[in-house]
């Protein structure tokens, strides 16, 4: 039985580069989010799909970070030109498909590093 | 807007006493539901409850016990005879009832977090 995966577990860039991270749900999940959490903090929304379909997007979502779940199975979280404050844990956590919020099981998470 | 306040930033106690994490929840919403994650220093959330909004059983599991109360917006968690595993910063959360699905798949809002630290 595996969990949430995400990948790179770590990842430091310098500021300006593009960074990409990469989410594998758990197979039957049809349900992905993102969130972000910095130091101290708890995690924050970024965004989430059903299937394919990216339905609902925080307003901490600038127009640098752009989510994508092709196939409807893993996703990417991309942030273009990265700046000093994009610097956190970036979180992935996938959920069973229902009417009901069945709970969101979480991945380790990548670690961002802004230079 | 949601919201959930967690008060208590840190918590430390011996080893074997009780201890109680308050969680205090805003939302409009008529329906929605409340959940607690474990984030031990390894680092991954771990799930531990949910609860709907228009259950309000109390509910225990073990040493842990969670009480509900709608009319003052809490969700509180309580371990009893606690152990030094049970270190960790935890976390309440609110989802509301989900503007696509009709049955509540908004992103979690959570609170910020109470360290807790057991010490032996």
């Amino acid at each position: 039985d595996t969990g949430v995966s995400q990948n790179p577990r770590h990842k430091i860039t310098k500021r300006g580069q593009n960074v990409t991270f990469r989410c594998d749900p758990i197979s039957e999940h049809n349900r992905l989010y993102w969130y972000r959490q910095t130091l101290g903090q708890g995690p924050e929304f970024l965004t989430y799909f059903q299937n394919e379909a990216q339905l609902e997007k925080s307003r901490l979502l600038s127009d640098r970070f752009s989510a994508e779940r092709p196939k409807g199975s893993f996703s990417t979280l991309e942030i273009q030109r990265t700046e000093q404050g994009d610097s956190a844990m970036y979180l992935c956590a996938s959920s069973l498909p229902d009417r009901v919020p069945y709970e969101q099981y979480f991945g380790p998470g990548t670690r961002l590093t802004v230079t | 807007a949601q919201k959930v306040t967690q008060a208590q930033t840190e918590i430390s106690v011996v080893e074997k006493e009780d201890v109680t994490l308050d969680c205090v929840y805003e939302t409009r919403d008529t329906t929605y539901y409340l959940f607690w994650y474990k984030q031990p220093p390894s680092g991954e959330l771990v799930f531990l409850i949910r609860r709907n909004s228009f259950d309000e059983q109390n509910e225990i599991s073990g040493r842990y016990s969670w009480n509900f109360q709608k009319s003052t917006s809490s969700f509180n968690f309580t371990i009893t005879a606690s152990q030094v595993v049970d270190s960790a910063v935890y976390f309440c959360a609110l989802s509301g009832r989900g503007m696509y699905s009709g049955g509540g798949a908004d992103g979690l809002t959570f609170g910020k977090g109470t360290h807790l630290i057991i010490q032996p």
